[in-house]
């Protein structure tokens, strides 16, 4: 069946780094943009970036922006999110997801979602 | 960036009552490119209206999105025991694609 599964969170020091993986099957993941949204403890949704199928658009959101870069490898059915200089502030549930629709754009909602992965960045 | 403000807060009901939330965007939305999302705890959310009004894959027809521009509305027409949760609206018109910061429906 359609599968998102995030892995790689866990608790880190501020200011470093951390990589999380999200391991897509039982679709055609190439054909898909896909996106990064976090959830802190007991808040609310907050989108923090979005790939296009093949890598050719990225955006993020301002709080992230140049500290974390998502990519992803096609062969190997996978999206990452490299997360640098993190802050205590970056403490959140993780989940990836795919948009709605395939093709190029990446203006899309999100229809097929992972369970998260915490990362918890403490001192 | 798009900053979506979502009414009431709370809304207390009982099933079988109707719920109308609010998201109001401080810009317009162009192609209706707003979101509505379902979040029970503990889990992920669920894509429930597409494009402000276009029922997502499995969602029941008591479900209903409907507005543009700068004003959305999500009805849910009767209250099903599994409707109570958390909705979020979410524009993807222009990056940043933010959140709103839910309306939380629950029993009343």
């Amino acid at each position: 069946q359609v599968q998102l599964v995030e892995s790689g969170g866990g608790v880190v020091q501020p200011g470093r780094s951390l990589r999380l993986s999200c391991a897509a099957s039982g679709f055609t993941f190439s054909s898909y943009a896909m996106f990064w949204v976090r959830q802190a403890p007991g808040k609310g949704l907050e989108w923090v970036a979005v790939i296009s199928h093949d890598e050719s658009d990225r955006f993020y959101t301002d709080s992230v922006r140049g500290r974390f870069t998502t990519s992803r490898d096609n062969s190997k059915n996978t999206l990452y999110l490299h997360m640098d200089s993190l802050r205590l502030e970056d403490t959140a549930l993780y989940y990836c997801a795919r948009a709605s629709s395939s093709g190029h754009h990446v203006r899309d909602a999100s229809d097929i979602w992972g369970q998260g992965t915490m990362v918890t960045v403490s001192s | 960036e798009i900053v979506l403000t979502q009414s009431p807060g709370t809304l207390s009901l009982s099933p079988g009552e109707r719920a109308t939330l609010s998201c109001r965007a401080s810009q317009s939305v162009s192609s209706n490119y707003l979101a509505w999302y379902q979040q029970k705890p503990g889990q992920p959310p669920r894509l429930v209206i597409t494009e402000a009004s276009s029922r997502a894959t499995g969602i029941p027809d008591r479900f209903s999105g409907s507005g543009s521009g700068t004003d959305f509305t999500l009805t849910i027409s009767r209250l099903e025991p599994e409707d109570f949760a958390v909705y979020y609206c979410q524009h993807y018109d222009n990056s940043p694609f933010t959140f709103g910061p839910g309306s939380k429906v629950d029993i009343k």
